[in-house]
């Protein structure tokens, strides 16, 4: 399976924009990039995914590099309920293999 | 609306039984699934059964872990002759199909004790 690599642990200050990084430099051509994120004592919540252009949604923007090798996860404006675990997962169409690696725990400063 | 519920939240058993691990989807949803999380080693798919069938998927690590489906959107996933390393929050979460976004509940934190 291809793995992803992401930071341990990130902070950000409150109402400022969030790049949260991940590679994926064994990625495949199949392989859709998918964000989940996990508050305290919460299961994982869905963000966001994408293929190959960058993708925008209520919650958040994802914007993958032209060889898709990586990926940055962007929260436009960080709350304090932002703060949580934030995992991105290489999942290939149909397959339901979905793993959760370590994540990057975000920080969110007031 | 109603999301994913499961229970009990907690749970503590003693090593060699059974437990059984309760999961309520959502109505509609046909993928449901099963994780296991623990510490240091993140979240697998344990199993997962798709929308007609009460059959499960993998049955990974082990054939100790089962699931049923004995209604559309309820789920048990049974473990038999519980180990200490069982100790983890099990993760139950559904879909619309295969490659749509998954929804997740809170989870079973279970114990071997």
């Amino acid at each position: 399976d291809a793995k992803t690599t992401q930071p341990n642990s990130m902070e950000s200050n409150e109402e400022e924009p969030v790049h949260l990084p991940c590679n994926h430099s064994t990625i495949s051509g199949t392989d859709y990039i998918h964000w989940y994120r996990q508050l305290p004592s919460q299961g994982p919540e869905y963000v966001i995914h994408g293929l190959t252009s960058n993708v925008n949604n209520r919650m958040a923007s994802l914007a993958i590099a032209e060889d898709r090798k990586s990926s940055t996860l962007i929260l436009h404006r960080a709350t304090l309920r932002d703060a949580a675990v934030y995992y991105c997962i290489l999942r290939r169409y149909n397959n339901n293999d979905m793993r959760f690696g370590a994540g990057t725990r975000l920080t969110v400063k007031p | 609306g109603a999301g994913v519920s499961q229970s009990p939240r907690y749970k503590v058993a003693k090593r060699g039984r059974d437990v059984a691990l309760r999961c309520d989807s959502i109505s509609g949803h046909v993928t449901l699934y099963w994780y296991r999380q623990t510490l240091g080693q993140g979240s697998e798919v344990l199993t997962y059964s798709q929308s007609d069938a009460q059959r499960d998927k993998s049955g990974r690590p082990s054939g100790r872990f089962s699931a049923e489906r004995p209604e559309r959107s309820v789920s048990t996933l049974k473990i038999q002759r519980t180990e200490q390393g069982d100790s983890a929050v099990y993760l139950c979460a559904s879909s619309q199909g295969l490659s749509y976004e998954q929804y997740f509940g809170p989870g079973t934190r279970l114990t071997v004790t």
